[in-house]
């Protein structure tokens, strides 16, 4: 079982729409969770970042955390085609900095 | 400049051949890292490196050697690579190298090993 799931679509949506991408974790050390969006041709870059369980909004994007289900998502309201990327989610505990990756979900938002 | 500069862009070797990659950060942090990004794959983190001192090798074969001359550069250099090898090769920094102080990346070198 790979520690940190992720579907790796692609998710093909509407312009409008309201996106849900998803991770699940095994590691119930993990205390940081991050998104990460990476576009074509370009290095991934920090969206979302989050501490523990809750809720964090930021414009158009919503991160979740649920510890107890050990399940992270990411919420898109109002997609735009400028949100067509790959969206990464990352996960670390207190010891170092040694984050673990999903393997990203590709998402494709059609005009 | 952007935060994080990786030169080259796209890099075209042969097995036999030596090349390095190039990392430089402008954002003044003391952690920088290498991370291997293949398709379908998770990233897969090679090197770290804190206030210049190593402190994760991956388990990555000897063919990929990390250098830190100091905090704001970072070199792989490359030998006799095998075509498993090819890949974009991201460099990272941080703040600090601690739970939870995110990455930021630059755009990758494409490497092609022929």
């Amino acid at each position: 079982q790979k520690e940190v799931e992720q579907d790796p679509g692609p998710l093909s949506v509407p312009e409008g729409a309201i996106v849900s991408l998803n991770c699940t974790y095994s590691n119930s050390a993990f205390q940081y969770f991050m998104w990460y969006r990476q576009y074509s041709r370009k290095g991934p870059e920090l969206l979302m970042y989050t501490y523990s369980s809750g809720n964090k909004e930021d414009g158009r994007f919503t991160a979740q955390v649920d510890k107890s289900s050990k399940y992270i998502s990411l919420f898109i309201r109002d997609s735009q085609p400028s949100d067509s990327a790959t969206y990464l989610c990352a996960m670390s505990s207190n010891a170092g900095n040694m984050l673990t990756f999903g393997g990203g979900t590709r998402l494709m938002v059609k005009p | 400049e952007t935060g994080v500069t990786q030169t080259p862009r796209h890099l075209v070797m042969g097995m036999t051949n030596k090349k390095s990659l190039k990392c430089e950060q402008h954002l003044g942090h003391n952690a920088m890292y290498w991370y291997k990004q293949s398709a379908k794959k998770p990233l897969e983190l090679m090197f770290v490196y804190s206030l210049e001192e190593r402190v994760e090798n991956n388990s990555v074969p000897s063919r990929f050697s990390p250098e830190c001359p100091n905090s704001s550069h970072l070199f792989l250099h490359l030998h006799t690579l095998q075509p498993e090898d090819s890949a974009l090769y991201l460099c990272a920094s941080s703040q600090e190298q601690q739970g939870g102080t995110p990455l930021h990346f630059g755009n990758g070198t494409r490497l092609t090993v022929t």
